[in-house]
């Protein structure tokens, strides 16, 4: 079955600071990738996706994320944190083919210090 | 455009009693997805409609039902709450099945179950 890991519960990081957030998946056959963001008291939204093609796709706000198959891994990053990137982020596979529903990471909550 | 309006946005309900919770999908979006975010367990898939019709179920319990009607609009429905249900239930539209079409979360209904 598929799976999503995020290593990481909580990263705190300062204002200006670059940032990487990791992400694992286990699927056999080409996945397809989702980062998004939730803010306090908020839906989901998405930051970038990974189909096809080019490994390294940009998002919203920034963001960008590379996609490595010899790793299983579609780290998120940014070069350069604000105060209001401050949220938790989850990464998601799609389970099966493109009408399956999304697989979550249990997600990353990201503090950014002044 | 108007977003995905989830409704109520907070509840409460006693162990026992049943709820209804209801989504609204962007216009034009046929596809709606449910998902139960606790601190617990994250996020988890509960069920996807589309064109009136349930195309895909999680892994819950029976007590956990759903209908989407002609114009879209979904609901679901949990009977004989326990407390184990207080959770934020979150509903995602989208035009189609296809995951490469985007999803668009709504803020969810926070349930809690006293």
């Amino acid at each position: 079955a598929q799976s999503v890991t995020q290593p990481d519960i909580h990263i705190t990081v300062s204002e200006g600071a670059s940032l990487e957030l990791r992400c694992n998946y286990s699927y056999g056959a080409t996945p397809y990738l989702f980062w998004y963001v939730q803010s306090p008291g908020q839906g989901l939204q998405l930051l970038l996706k990974y189909f096809s093609g080019d490994t390294l796709v940009q998002g919203i706000k920034g963001f960008e994320a590379e996609f490595k198959r010899s790793q299983s891994s579609f780290n998120l990053r940014k070069p350069s944190v604000h105060w209001s990137d401050a949220a938790e982020y989850f990464c998601a596979v799609v389970n099966g083919g493109s009408q399956g529903n999304l697989i979550f990471g249990k997600g990353t909550k990201l503090s950014v210090k002044p | 455009k108007a977003g995905v309006t989830q409704t109520p946005r907070y509840l409460i309900k006693t162990r026992g009693q049943q709820v209804t919770l209801s989504c609204s999908p962007i216009s034009g979006h046929r596809s709606v997805s449910w998902y139960q975010q606790t601190p617990g367990q994250g996020l988890q898939f509960l069920f996807e409609y589309f064109s009136e019709t349930q195309r895909n179920k999680g892994n819950f319990p029976g007590r956990f039902s759903g209908r989407q009607f002609s114009n879209s609009r979904s609901e679901m429905n949990v009977s004989t709450l326990e407390l184990g249900d207080s959770a934020l239930y979150l509903c995602a539209s989208s035009l189609d099945r296809d995951v490469r079409t985007e999803a668009f979360f709504g803020q969810g209904t926070r349930l809690t179950v006293v």
